[in-house]
């Protein structure tokens, strides 16, 4: 059974940058895409970045500018960063697997979700 | 970008009803769009992909429709373990993919 598990700081200040770490275990990290996904207290899912095994990226439009994923096959990991966090950062943030097959695509796997609090 | 747009936002309903939410894209996404239910203090479950699979170990009373930008979640007989928040997401329009605001589900 695939797991994934988050990982970073829980408290990061404002205009610092937000790091976490996903763990996948269970299974291999290749030949999927491995995504980032957000929920602000009391509020909806935003996605934000994914990643494929052999490093391909895409990232949402909105946050762009300022995120970065990375991944570690031979750790089954992979990353996010996050610059110049301010409040509205504020979130709890899941790592999630993506099976994509033939241009068809579900987060089927989710991590827990670890909640990021941005506060001086 | 594709806006989706679910509705209703909060829905109550009695153990047994048959159940249906909406969700509205704002420009053809032929069926990539998939259901998930968030029960409070979870991750998000995958229960509907492509509009209408229903996926590995998931009640069959659970249902989804639709193609183009009009969607329909059903549940068909409603439990106690069906309360959560439930939401649309589609994949057609990289490189953004996007959720519904998510429908609240209660029990009456």
């Amino acid at each position: 059974q695939v797991q994934l598990q988050e990982s970073g700081p829980g408290l990061v200040k404002p205009s610092e940058t937000l790091s976490l770490t996903c763990t996948v275990s269970g299974g291999s990290i290749s030949s999927y895409y491995w995504s980032w996904i957000r929920q602000p207290p009391g509020k909806g899912l935003e996605w934000i970045a994914y990643i494929y095994y052999s490093g391909s990226t895409n990232y949402n439009p909105s946050l762009k500018s300022r995120v970065t994923i990375s991944i570690d096959t031979f750790k089954n990991q992979f990353s996010l960063k996050l610059s110049s966090v301010t409040a509205a950062d504020t979130a709890v943030y899941y790592c999630a697997r993506e099976t994509a097959v033939a241009g068809r695509a579900r987060f089927d796997y989710w991590g827990q979700g670890t909640l990021v609090t941005v506060s001086s | 970008d594709i806006q989706m747009t679910q509705s209703p936002s909060s829905l109550s309903a009695s153990v047994g009803d048959r159940v249906t939410i909406t969700c509205q894209a704002s420009q053809d996404i032929s069926n990539y769009l998939n259901w998930y239910q968030q029960k409070p203090g979870k991750a998000p479950k995958l229960l509907i992909y492509d509009a209408s699979n229903l996926e590995t170990g998931v009640p069959s009373r659970f249902s989804g429709s639709g193609s183009g930008t009009d969607f329909t979640f059903t549940i068909s007989s409603l439990q106690p373990e069906d309360i959560a928040t439930y939401y649309c997401q589609q994949y057609d329009n990289l490189p953004s993919y996007s959720f519904g605001q998510g429908t609240k589900l209660e029990i009456k």
